[in-house]
């Protein structure tokens, strides 16, 4: 069974700045599987990314994913208020649906 | 539009079973499937099983397989997710989501609001 590791825990940040979501498998995925949730305090996950460049209706260009093999990352590239929030990333396997632990991502 | 309505919160004792409902609207039910994720309270996200509505094919985690069940009526286009032998560590909100591929892609496209299911003595 394949294990996500997402780190940081908690990321601390200003409105502006970048922000790098890493997220470990324990064995190789294929970034095809990989997606990319926001969740915030009180309402269900919503789906960011999925691949390597695909985003969900209305997410913005500022998030991206990177990555292959057992490491990929999620970058935000310039912080707005309403990107505070836990992030999630999940692999689609065949037969399980892993999330990571998430990694929370908060106003400095 | 698509929506994913579930059922409300619950309270349960100890051992009581809970069956969580989760009305699909806006889309053809059975071609897409069905996941429950739970999250405890604080804690993150844990996958717990999935449904096909075309043909009821499930799969679900292990640390849940004889404890729970998940079955869809396409009549109301309408899935379940029952947990038996509820303990303390069950108290958290559950939710429904939809599978979706496109293009060689996977991933859970859309979320119920979620079902707080609170087990105490």
């Amino acid at each position: 069974e394949i294990v996500l590791t997402q780190s940081p825990g908690t990321l601390s940040l200003s409105p502006g700045e970048r922000a790098t979501l890493s997220c470990r498998a324990s064995q190789s995925v294929s970034i095809n599987y990989l997606a990319w949730y926001q969740q915030k305090p009180g309402q269900a996950p919503r789906l960011l990314t999925y691949g390597a460049s695909g985003r969900a209706t209305g997410i913005p260009d500022r998030f991206s994913v990177s990555g292959s093999g057992t490491d990929f990352t999620l970058t935000i590239r310039r912080l707005e208020p309403e990107d505070f929030a836990v992030y999630y990333c999940q692999d689609y396997g065949s037969s399980t649906r892993t999330f990571g632990q998430g990694t929370k991502v908060e106003i400095k | 539009q698509v929506q994913l309505v579930q059922s409300g919160a619950e309270v349960k004792k100890p051992g009581a079973s809970v069956k969580v409902s989760c009305k699909a609207s806006g889309y053809t039910f059975t071609n897409y499937g069905i996941s429950w994720v739970r999250q405890a309270p604080g804690q993150g996200l844990e996958w717990m099983g999935w449904i096909k509505p075309y043909n009821g094919y499930t799969n679900s985690v292990q640390k849940f397989q004889g404890r729970v069940t998940m079955t869809t009526d396409t009549s109301t286009t309408t899935a379940y997710m029952e947990l038996r032998g509820l303990r303390s560590d069950d108290t958290a909100v559950y939710y429904c989501a939809r599978e979706d591929q496109w293009l060689g892609f996977y991933y859970f496209d859309y979320w119920g609001q979620g079902t707080l299911v609170t087990v105490s003595s």
